[in-house]
């Protein structure tokens, strides 16, 4: 199993929808995990951590269930602009291989 | 968030030469910068770990003669691809933490590599 696992996608919803991905870990002693974004080409930039306890940012809530080992990432009201690829990192340099998100009008 | 500096954005060179790839950290010191290569549609897998006055950790299954990495000062890491080849062309990405500022990564712009 990978340390770190995502459904690739692609996701393609209608602007306005509700999309949640899902990144699921195989090392029990992970302790920091983050969500970023990265568009085409481009470098990775930091979208959110993600706690126990949930992280809301504006359309976007991270959580962190430990006991089932994966993290989530909900995105409400989905925009175009939301397009693009979505990285999950267990804070050990792994990444997830991305889920990419196409949101359409 | 901290600053990351990666230069040239896109090198496109002959097979056979060798292509230098600068990272540097703007406002913040990096004992250790990190290199990854992206392939399209795939992840960033991690190629090696640069450190400050010592010799690079390479991952399982990257030469260490293929791509050298230098990493002189607290602000600055390169990579050199060396004779390069087809397959070598990638997206090249470094990345550093910020001490201050957590576990959080920062990556550079990329470098897109095409070897002809």
């Amino acid at each position: 199993r990978k340390e770190v696992e995502q459904d690739p996608g692609p996701f393609n919803v209608p602007e306005g929808a509700t999309v949640a991905f899902n990144c699921t870990y195989s090392n029990s002693a992970s302790q920091s995990f983050f969500w970023y974004r990265q568009d085409c080409r481009k470098e990775p930039k930091l979208l959110m951590s993600v706690y126990s306890s949930g992280n809301e940012d504006g359309r976007f809530t991270a959580q962190l269930n430990r006991a089932s080992q994966y993290i989530s990432l909900l995105i409400r009201d989905s925009k175009l602009s939301d397009s693009a690829t979505y990285l999950c990192w267990r804070g050990k340099l792994i990444f997830g291989q991305g889920t990419e998100l196409s949101v359409k009008p | 968030g901290a600053v990351v500096s990666q230069h040239p954005s896109w090198v496109i060179c002959k097979s056979g030469t060798s292509v230098k790839i600068e990272c540097r950290s703007l406002d913040f010191q990096a004992t250790t910068m990190f290199w990854y290569r992206q392939f399209p549609k795939q992840s960033l897998m991690l190629m090696a770990t640069s450190n400050e006055g010592s010799k690079a950790t390479y991952e399982q299954g990257v030469e260490k003669d293929k791509f050298l990495i230098n990493h002189a000062s607290l602000t600055l890491s390169t990579l050199t691809v060396t004779s390069a080849h087809p397959e070598d062309s990638s997206f090249y990405i470094c990345s550093a933490r910020d001490p201050g500022l957590s576990e959080k990564l920062f990556f550079g712009s990329g470098t897109q590599l095409s070897v002809l």
